[in-house]
């Protein structure tokens, strides 16, 4: 089964509001990192976290990791609707530093 | 970052027959991984492509009908063989440098359609 799950599945907001998305994975892990999709095309690296570190920010993006409850946040602020796109955990893993384990996705829809 | 490029971006293809997607990186990249996307999921990793040595098959995933090779550090092919209707989806790569933090960047992917 995949490391990572997230939630909500899809999620839908008005241009300028928050939004948020959490992921949970089930051993331990080296980092986690989050990535973005639009519309079916390749992946955008957002943010990585390190196991040792709580929170990171990068522009309007805040991650959160609590390795305590094993789960994650990402946190859109003040969102576009360019925003809109699908959006992944992915965690890398203790067991094995070449590999990331990707969560099924976050579909977000920013509505202007 | 490594800037990545993928060939074809699209195809169709009929089915038995087999598709090769080439990758390349603009610098010398330790980790390369191919991944597939079928419509309305998630990446699941395919292998990892070793330069100069066979391709690391994840569960469920065999060499027969996904051959790979890495012939250097910055080039990497997949072929999907035999294929079915089954095997449209997406096919990225992504690539990474040993720097501890498994950091992954990926390609623009390739959309196969088997008809």
């Amino acid at each position: 089964s995949q490391q990572g799950e997230e939630d909500p599945q899809a999620l839908s907001i008005q241009e300028g509001e928050n939004a948020t998305m959490n992921c949970s994975y089930k051993t331990s892990i080296n980092n986690l990192q989050w990535y973005r999709q639009n519309s079916g095309r390749g992946l955008v690296h957002l943010i990585l976290i390190r196991s040792n570190e709580r929170e990171k920010h990068s522009g309007r993006l805040r991650v959160t990791l609590d390795t305590s409850k094993k789960s994650s946040s990402l946190l859109i602020t003040a969102s576009r609707a360019a925003d809109t796109a699908s959006y992944f955990c992915a965690t890398g893993m203790k067991t094995s530093y070449d590999k990331v384990i990707f969560g099924p996705g976050t579909s977000l829809s920013v509505i202007p | 970052s490594a800037v990545i490029s993928q060939k074809p971006s699209r195809d169709i293809c009929q089915r038995g027959t087999s598709l090769t997607i080439q990758c390349q990186v603009d610098s010398q990249v330790t980790m390369m991984f191919w991944y597939r996307q079928q419509p309305g999921q998630s990446l699941t990793l395919i292998a990892t492509a070793n330069q100069g040595s066979e391709a690391t098959y994840e569960s469920g995933f065999v060499i027969d009908k996904f051959p790979i090779s890495r012939p250097n550090l910055t080039f990497s092919t997949l072929t999907v063989s035999n294929l079915s209707p089954e095997d449209s989806s997406i096919y990225l790569c992504s690539v990474a440098r040993a720097s501890g933090d498994n950091e992954q960047f990926f390609g623009p992917g390739t959309r196969l359609t088997v008809l």
